[in-house]
């Protein structure tokens, strides 16, 4: 059975640091994918890995896949109060069967200003 | 362009219960895939349609059933509830397996 870990759990920081997020999972895969999750709300895509080594970056946030490892992270530069939210990734399992994606339990992420 | 749209918004039921919840995919997509997410958990995956038939299904017992029709939307039917069905269910289209799932606001099912 596929487990996908996510820590921290929970981080505040401040404004203007970096940190980074680390998912583990348990199992071969290569398709990983990161969302965002604001309170009351639904999932925002945000990364798309689709290769070992991939690495994608928009804004602030940076993320990377080492399948060997079975490990990504998500990189956060010069954190801003609007990057609170709750950051999940999920990996993709069953092949060509057709995807299903097992989540992390979350991060969620406070910006201090 | 529409996104995924889900219905009701929200839905109070009690035990014993029976509900249907419904789904409608983004534009251009085929395949809709229904998750539970739990109060402060990530979601969790219960099966997923395509081409009106479930091709995947998560640890869920039978008590969760679903649809798809032709147009590709989707419905999902939860018979006998329990009070553990309380959650957020939301809805996910997507085409193809390089491409993110896009999710729906979803429904927030509390059961008393």
């Amino acid at each position: 059975e596929l487990k996908v870990e996510q820590n921290p759990l929970f981080l505040s920081m401040q404004e203007g640091k970096n940190y980074t997020i680390y998912c583990n999972y348990s199992t071969t895969s290569d398709r990983l994918y990161w969302y965002r999750q604001d309170p009351g709300k639904s999932l925002e895509s945000l990364f798309v890995l689709l290769s070992n080594g991939a690495v994608k970056q928009e804004g602030r946030l940076m993320a990377s896949l080492d399948t060997k490892a079975r490990l990504s992270t998500l990189h956060i530069t010069a954190a801003v109060h609007d990057l609170s939210a709750t950051y999940f990734c999920a990996v993709d399992s069953r092949g060509d069967a057709g995807n299903m994606l097992t989540f992390g339990g979350g991060t969620r992420l406070m910006v201090k200003p | 362009d529409a996104g995924v749209t889900q219905s009701p918004t929200h839905l109070i039921k009690t035990r014993g219960q029976q509900v249907t919840l419904r789904c409608s995919p983004k534009s251009g997509h085929d395949t809709v895939s229904w998750y539970q997410q739990a109060l402060g958990q990530g979601p969790q995956f219960i099966f997923q349609y395509y081409e009106e038939e479930e091709r995947q299904r998560g640890n869920f017992p039978d008590r969760f059933s679903g649809h798809q029709f032709p147009n590709y939307s989707s419905e999902l039917n939860v018979n006998a509830l329990l009070l553990g069905d309380s959650a957020l269910y939301l809805c996910a289209s997507s085409t193809d397996r390089n491409q993110p799932q896009h999710f729906g606001d979803g429904t927030r099912l509390s059961i008393l």
